[in-house]
Formats: structure tokens, C-alpha cells, sequence
């Protein structure tokens, strides 16, 4: 069974870009979570999807936004980057729900210069 | 909302010895309480979790105690190994969403 894939592993973008990471869950899942990690931080939330629809929102900025398909694979985009938005992003899926295994994905590392 | 603090950030110890880690939160409704370990360049990977109902739960050299009444919850690592060095994270299910610990890094010596 494939694990949690993210793409890409690495992007770096300037400030003012927009970016767009994907995530592709392991097969059956129907939640995927988006976490923003970065040193002293640990993981914070940033939204869960489930079957399409956002169940679920942490405390971030309009900036951050992001969408499930059908097949329950999940994008992620930002706009406006500005220099603290450098951090490893990681996307995390589940069969139904955050009261259960998360399965990660390696993440992407994104740096904004 | 709620507020979840993890202590201490920095652990060293030898191997053999036991490591403690500890974790306390603000809400007395959060009714899960998973542990992720991080290793080197790795994604975090669940390795124990305690739900409400239960206040102690052990698998081989892990295991987890939960206080609900003092709102605090513990990592316990007997028999520490070089391979247990990592970043540990507690985190507790609130209001349908996981809240992360800032992680524990945990190091192991020879």
C-alpha cells in the first residue's frame, strides 16, 4: 500500500509568489490535514478536508487556502508569500478523521527569499 | 481555544536509562491524546496513543499516563536505545482537530 505523497519535496519562491503543494493520501482515506511545521513551533494546523469539503480551520491568514478533489488528493496554496510563510509543509490523511492514526507525508520544504 | 505546552524541549540521557515526557492542556473536553516521533529528516510517525477512558497504556518500552483531572499526560520510555534519539510530539484532539506540543528532542547516548 503507497504512503502519503507530497509533491514537490523542495520549492523556493520569492516573496509576493504564490505557491501550490500537493498531497496525495493513502488510498480509502477521504481526510487529509495540512500542517505547517517549523523549528520551536512544532505542528500547527492549518485545515482538514474531508470528502471535499474544509471541516476544519486553524489560525492563519486568508493567504493560506486549499482544496480536495474526488479522489480525496488535496492542494494547498498560498499567495502573497512573505518571508515567514519558509517552513516544511505536511500534509497528513486518515480514514475518517484526526481522533485516529495520522499517516504523514514527507512534506515540502518550502523557502521563501 | 485549546492550549497545549510540552516539557521539557531538550532531553539528554544514557542508554538504558528512562526518559519522561510530559504534556499538559487547557480543556477538559480533548479526549485523545496521541504521541509522534520525529526522527532526522523523517516524517512524524505515531508510536502511542491514550484515549479519555483510560489512564495508562503501555506497548513494550512506551508508555503513556494520563491525568484528566490534573489535564496532563506523559510519555514514559524505559530502556532508552540510540535509535529512540528524535523529536517527540504530544498533541490532544479538540474541537475536531489535533493541537501539537512544540516537541521534545530526545537524545540518546551510548
Amino acid at each position: 500500500k503507497a504512503g502519503v505523497t507530497q509533491t514537490p519535496r523542495y520549492l523556493i519562491k520569492t516573496r509576493g509568489q504564490q505557491v501550490t503543494l500537493s498531497c496525495s493520501p493513502i488510498s480509502g482515506h477521504r481526510s487529509v490535514s495540512w500542517y505547517q511545521q517549523t523549528p520551536g513551533q512544532g505542528l500547527q494546523f492549518l485545515f482538514e478536508y474531508f470528502s471535499e469539503t474544509q471541516r476544519n480551520k486553524g489560525n492563519f491568514p486568508g493567504r493560506f487556502s486549499g482544496r480536495q478533489f474526488s479522489n480525496s488528493r488535496s492542494e494547498m496554496n498560498v499567495s502573497t508569500l512573505e518571508l515567514g510563510d519558509s517552513a516544511l509543509y505536511l500534509c497528513a490523511s486518515s480514514l475518517q478523521g484526526a481522533r485516529e492514526k495520522l499517516f504523514f507525508g514527507s512534506g515540502t520544504q518550502l523557502s521563501v527569499l | 481555544g485549546e492550549n497545549v505546552e510540552q516539557h521539557p524541549s531538550t532531553l539528554s540521557v544514557q542508554e538504558g536509562d528512562s526518559a519522561v515526557i510530559k504534556c499538559t492542556y487547557s480543556d477538559s473536553a480533548s479526549n485523545y491524546f496521541p504521541w509522534y516521533k520525529q526522527e532526522l529528516g523523517k516524517r512524524p510517525q505515531l508510536i502511542i496513543d491514550i484515549r479519555s477512558n483510560v489512564g495508562e497504556k503501555k506497548d513494550q518500552r512506551i508508555a503513556v499516563t494520563l491525568n484528566k483531572t490534573a489535564k496532563h499526560f506523559s510519555l514514559h520510555i524505559t530502556e532508552t536505545q540510540p535509535e529512540d534519539s528524535a523529536v517527540y510530539f504530544c498533541a490532544v484532539y479538540y474541537t475536531d482537530k489535533l493541537i501539537f506540543g512544540t516537541g521534545t528532542r530526545l537524545q540518546v547516548f551510548p
